[in-house]
């Protein structure tokens, strides 16, 4: 069994519509993080949860919103997306302290349209 | 504020060579982590190594080995006989001390293609 589980694996979404991202850990990990991936940059870190409370914020618009209802899910619900925005969306967790790795998931590949 | 250089964007190599990937990282912590990942075509990162600020000590792991020099801040990574399922990209990153866990800061990646 995938330590983390991304679905859906595709998503083609018009600007208009409303989506969600989800992800879910069978790890006992306690912290989970959304990470971007697109063609022009760098793995962008988005968001960061910690025992299911918001611990890190990197400037993202807020047409990304994300909730950790418990510490083996996550969710990016997404609305009015842009062009722009289609990219590999990656779901990671990890142990809390500081000598961690995290483990990731196989990411949802989204294209906005 | 933090910055991870991977200057190769691409490698070839005919399989059984050997291939090094170059890292280079700029931080003012005196602890913090340093990290390579595989991302093959399927697109998960693939978790290879963490390395502690205060361990210089190279590493080997069969056909893997890392060579860490902190003076001159860099976290290279060797694959000795190279295979064709050795072909993904790779990320090397740098983590600050975190309660929470890490905030990963990733370079932009070295495409590794191995031809048979």
């Amino acid at each position: 069994e995938t330590g983390v589980t991304q679905t859906p694996r595709h998503l083609v979404m018009g600007m208009t519509n409303k989506k969600s991202l989800k992800c879910e850990q069978h790890l006992g990990h306690n912290a989970m993080y959304w990470y971007k991936q697109s063609a022009k940059k760098p793995l962008e870190l988005m968001f960061v949860y910690n025992f299911k409370e918001q611990t890190e914020n990197n400037s993202v618009p807020s047409r990304f919103s994300p909730e950790c209802p418990n510490s083996s899910h996550l969710f990016l619900h997404l609305h009015t997306l842009q062009p722009e925005d289609s990219a590999l969306y990656l779901c990671a967790s990890s142990r809390t302290g500081e000598d961690t790795e995290a483990f990731f998931g196989q990411g949802t590949r989204l294209t906005v349209v | 504020a933090q910055k991870v250089t991977q200057a190769q964007t691409e490698i070839s190599v005919v399989e059984k060579e050997d291939v090094t990937l170059d890292c280079v990282y700029e931080t003012r912590d005196t602890t913090y982590y340093l990290f390579w990942y595989k991302q093959p075509p399927s697109g998960e990162l693939v978790f290879l190594i963490r390395r502690n600020s205060f361990d210089e000590q190279n590493e080997i792991s069969g056909r893997y080995s890392w060579n860490f020099q902190k003076s001159t801040s860099s976290f290279n990574f060797t694959i000795t006989a190279s295979q064709v399922v050795d072909s993904a990209v790779y990320f090397c990153a740098l983590s600050e001390a975190a309660e929470y866990g890490n905030k990963l800061v990733f370079g932009a990646g070295t495409i590794l293609r191995v031809k048979s």
